[in-house]
């Protein structure tokens, strides 16, 4: 079965440091790899996403993502984060074989210390 | 233009109740998922029509859960006999077409359900 694991629930760091976020996913087949964001108050929006390609994925607001297939991974990374950049992020994964039902990992809560 | 919307926004019922949650997508999207999202969880993907007809309804839990959607548009998730454990907040997203290659999701802002 299809499952995604982020390693990190609660991140806090201070503004202008990078940010790298982990993702791992489990799935035997080709995958299309998303990363979700949700602002707070707002509803959950793509912030980017991998289907074919580049490995290596930009997004909205200067976030970015690589994907390593050897590795099952999806990390979401960002130089320099924001106050703004303060929300909760999803990593996400579909299936060719299953190509609407996107499982979600459980969450990574950001907070950036203006 | 005008996003996805969910009505209401707050559900709270007794054990055992029936409901009906609400999800008006984007005007021309085809393509149309529920979600539920339990507190310090991710969303869990329970139904996703194309059309009219229910593509994959893989992710309902049991059978007190149903959704319909007889037009191709509006869509309602319903619950029969609620549980305690039914408690989550129900997200509705849609997309132009079921190819999320290419096309992308929008979700709504989501009916929190509160079984008493």
């Amino acid at each position: 079965a299809q499952s995604v694991s982020q390693h990190n629930h609660h991140v806090i760091l201070s503004e202008a440091a990078s940010l790298e976020l982990g993702c791992n996913y489990s799935y035997g087949g080709t995958v299309n790899l998303f990363w979700y964001v949700q602002y707070p108050g707002q509803h959950l929006q793509l912030l980017l996403k991998y289907f074919s390609g580049d490995p290596l994925v930009k997004g909205i607001k200067g976030f970015e993502a690589e994907f390593i297939k050897s590795k099952f991974s999806f990390n979401l990374r960002k130089p320099s984060v924001q106050w703004s950049d303060t929300a909760e992020y999803f990593c996400a994964v579909n299936g060719y074989s299953s190509a609407s039902k996107i499982i979600f990992g459980s969450g990574t809560r950001l907070s950036i210390r203006p | 233009g005008a996003g996805v919307s969910q009505t209401p926004s707050n559900k709270v019922t007794e054990k055992g109740k029936y409901v009906e949650l609400r999800c008006d997508p984007i005007s021309g999207h085809t393509a149309l998922y529920w979600y539920r999202q339990s507190l310090g969880q991710g969303p869990e993907f329970l139904i996703y029509f194309q059309g009219t007809g229910a593509a994959d309804d893989s992710g309902l839990p049991n059978d007190r859960f149903f959704a319909v959607r007889p037009e191709g548009s509006v869509s309602t998730l319903k619950i029969q006999r609620t549980e305690r454990g039914d408690s989550a907040v129900y997200l509705c997203a849609s997309s132009l077409s079921p190819s999320l290659s290419t096309d992308t999701q929008y979700f709504g802002p989501g009916t929190r359900l509160t079984v008493l």
